[in-house]
């Protein structure tokens, strides 16, 4: 079975600063790649993805993540974060075997922003 | 553009009674999911489901009942609550499978006292 580890559970950055958010999973096979996104008080929705090619990976508001599939990671990057980005963000990764299973999700990072 | 709607989005019960949650989405995807998330657990499958008629055991679905009749609806139910069914629900939906793409609900906060 496939697992999924965010060792960062809380993360606390000042405007401007850079960020790095780690995601390491456990999985033998070919598989896709997530970030999601859950702002307070708010749905999940997604940041970014990885299914195959580049493995350097832009999603919105600025965020990019990296595939390394030797290291078995898909790390989330932003070079100057904001106040808005306060929120908690997911990895997730799912098999891409083509059965229809459901994502297997990391437990998150609290990012706080301090303005 | 509803999407996919929750409700309740509060819900305080009591240990033993049954809870229904309900999830209706607009846009036809044929899959269906339920989550929990949970403090540390991130979130946690309860059970999903490919089409109408067709469900099937997630991570976590004890003490969980679901069902589709519809393609639009996925109602969870807690037959007999307990306390360790507090949690947030989300509900998801998405479109054939390889994409992966999840589109959630809004949550349901579930209380057990």
């Amino acid at each position: 079975a496939q697992s999924v580890s965010q060792h960062n559970h809380h993360v606390i950055l000042s405007e401007a600063a850079s960020l790095e958010l780690g995601c390491n999973y456990s999985y033998g096979g070919t598989v896709n790649l997530f970030w999601y996104v859950q702002y307070p008080g708010q749905h999940l929705q997604l940041l970014l993805k990885y299914f195959s090619g580049d493995p350097l990976v832009k999603g919105i508001k600025g965020f990019e993540a990296e595939f390394i599939k030797s290291k078995f990671s898909f790390n989330l990057r932003k070079p100057s974060v904001q106040w808005s980005d306060t929120a908690e963000y997911f990895c997730a990764v799912t098999d891409s075997s083509g059965s229809a299973r459901q994502l297997t999700f990391g437990s998150g990072t609290q990012l706080t922003v301090l303005p | 553009d509803a999407g996919i709607t929750q409700s309740p989005r509060y819900k305080i019960t009591e240990t033993g009674r049954q809870v229904t949650l309900m999830c209706h989405q607009t846009w036809s995807h044929s899959y269906m999911f339920w989550y929990r998330q949970d403090l540390g657990h991130g979130l946690r499958l309860i059970y999903y489901s490919a089409a109408a008629d067709i469900t099937d055991k997630g991570e976590v679905p004890d003490g969980y009942v679901v069902s589709r009749s519809k393609t639009e609806n996925f109602p969870l139910t807690l037959e007999s609550a307990t306390r360790s069914q507090t949690s947030v629900y989300f509900c998801a939906s998405r479109l054939p499978p390889r994409t992966g793409e999840l589109f959630f609900g809004e949550g349901s906060r579930l209380t057990v006292l």
